[in-house]
C-alpha cells in the first residue's frame, strides 16, 4: 500500500532549527513535495525534490534520500508566523499526491 | 498567487439534500482537483478532471460526483449529503501533470457542515 508517516506535533522555540521528517511508500516514485498549512487557510506550496540531496530555499530546506524512503524540511531562524502545519506529499507513478496528515508545528518564543 | 476561487466558503445543509461546491479559476491550466481533508487524514482526492468534460475518481469517490464543462470551472456534486462528508473540500490547480515537477495550487477551501 502507498503511505506517508510524519510527526503529528513538534515544538520548537524563537530563532531555533527545526527539522520536520516523512517517511514515504508509493507505487512508484516521482517526487517529494512539502507545503505549509496555516490554520484555516489553504496549503502553499514549498519545495519539491525528486533527486536525493539537499534543495535550500532561504530558511527553507528540504532533503531527499529515494534509497531510505525519506526526506526532512528544514526550518532555520524560526520565527512565530512559522507557526503552521507542514504537509509532506509523494507523487506515485500516476503522478498522483499521496498525503501525510500533517505535522503541527508550534513555536514558543 | 494562482487565481482560484471556491464558493461558498461556508456552508450548513441537512442530511440527505443535494449540494454542489464550485471551483473557478483563471490561470487556464488544464487538471483540476476537489480534495477532502479531516483531522488526522491527509487530503484525500476526491475526484480530478484532466480536461473539458474528462474527469476520472480519485481515493474517495463515493458519494461525489463532478462536472467541467468550461476550462475555468469545476463543480463537485454531493448527491445526497450525510453526516460523514462534513469536512473541508479544497480545489487545486495543476498546469501539467505527469512531468514530476508540476505544483498543485491550492483554493481557499470550503467548510461544508451536514447536520
Amino acid at each position: 500500500g502507498q503511505n506517508i508517516d510524519q510527526p503529528t506535533e513538534m515544538t520548537a522555540t524563537e530563532g531555533a532549527i527545526v527539522q520536520i521528517n516523512c517517511t514515504y511508500q508509493t507505487s512508484g516514485f516521482n517526487g517529494l513535495f512539502w507545503y505549509q498549512q496555516h490554520a484555516g487557510e489553504a496549503p502553499t506550496f514549498l519545495s519539491y525534490n525528486v533527486l536525493d540531496g539537499l534543495e535550500e530555499k532561504g530558511r527553507f530546506s528540504s532533503f531527499l534520500s529515494r534509497s531510505k524512503g525519506y526526506s526532512y524540511l528544514l526550518l532555520k531562524e524560526l520565527q512565530m508566523k512559522d507557526s503552521a502545519s507542514y504537509l509532506c506529499a509523494g507523487m506515485d507513478s500516476n503522478y498522483q499526491l499521496i498525503w501525510g496528515a500533517g505535522t503541527k508545528l508550534i513555536i514558543k518564543p | 498567487d494562482a487565481g482560484i476561487t471556491q464558493s461558498p466558503r461556508h456552508k450548513v445543509t441537512e442530511t440527505g439534500t443535494p449540494v454542489t461546491l464550485r471551483c473557478h479559476q483563471t490561470e487556464n491550466h488544464r487538471y483540476m482537483y476537489w480534495y477532502r481533508q479531516d483531522p488526522g487524514h491527509g487530503l484525500r482526492l476526491i475526484h480530478y478532471s484532466y480536461g473539458v468534460k474528462d474527469t476520472d475518481k480519485g481515493e474517495v469517490s463515493d458519494g461525489y460526483s463532478v462536472s467541467r464543462s468550461k476550462t475555468e470551472d469545476f463543480l463537485l456534486t454531493l448527491e445526497s449529503a450525510t453526516s460523514s462528508q462534513t469536512s473541508v473540500y479544497f480545489c487545486a490547480i495543476s498546469e501539467v501533470a505527469g512531468l514530476g515537477t508540476d505544483t498543485q495550487y491550492f483554493g481557499p477551501g470550503t467548510r461544508l457542515t451536514v447536520l
